[in-house]
């Protein structure tokens, strides 16, 4: 299996534009999590999905953020319009808990973005 | 309600010689707890996980972690440092169980291993 698939894996823009990160889990996976990583507010869940439809997104952090699932294999986390404090390292992860309740998520490398 | 404490922010190790990476924490559920390793500019991979089975844990490359109720603790270990440890750990707490992948992961702040030659 090739893991958790990200892109782009770097991503440098001005203030302002739209910025779109895509995600593809793991096959069979049916929880989706996005997150944000920053030096000062370290690991941050922002939105995750089960069986493609938002469970919870209350950590997403204001209107400019957005996060769609629209089947199985694919999920975009968009931000319209960027800003500098957008800046961070956002990762995908996929998790398929089953009957068993093994909450492990996998996590994908990562999309750096830089908002200039 | 969970929480997650590493108790040092960094830690600093000779090649060659033990590693113990600290981690407490609190739930008010039975938890899963897992440490993950994170090389620069790289993602998270597991490195080992707790599930209510066995209480000590054997991980990749070499850690292990203890699950110690009494003291709501997990200390990840190693019995000596390579070069190649050198990253960031997290330690995660989550409650288990059905419907567990419901519950969000609780991450600690971390812990910068550096390992001096």
């Amino acid at each position: 299996d090739a893991g958790v698939i990200q892109s782009p894996r770097h991503e440098v823009t001005e203030m302002g534009q739209e910025v779109t990160l895509r995600c593809k889990p793991i096959s069979g996976h049916d929880y989706l999590f996005w997150y944000r990583q920053t030096m000062m507010r370290g690991l941050e869940l922002l939105i995750y999905f089960n069986n493609n439809v938002p469970i919870d997104d209350s950590g997403m952090p204001e209107d400019r953020f957005s996060a769609k699932m629209p089947n199985a294999s694919f999920s975009t986390l968009k931000i319209q319009p960027s800003e500098p404090r957008d800046s961070a390292v956002y990762f995908c992860a996929s998790s398929r808990p089953g009957l068993a309740g093994d909450n492990e998520q996998f996590f994908g490398p990562g999309t750096r973005l830089t908002v200039l | 309600a969970q929480s997650v404490t590493q108790l040092d922010s960094h830690v600093s190790v000779s090649e060659g010689t033990p590693v113990l990476l600290r981690c407490n924490y609190s739930s008010s559920y039975s938890p899963s707890l897992f440490w993950y390793v994170q090389h620069p500019n790289k993602g998270l991979q597991l490195l080992l996980k707790y599930t209510s089975a066995a209480t000590l844990v054997k991980g990749i490359n070499g850690f292990e972690a203890e699950f110690k109720k009494s003291e709501t603790s997990f200390h990840l270990t190693k019995p000596s440092a390579h070069m190649s440890d050198a990253a960031e750990y997290f330690c995660v707490v989550t409650p288990s169980g059905p419907g567990a992948g419901s519950y969000q992961l609780t991450f600690g702040k971390g812990t910068k291993l550096s390992v001096i030659p």
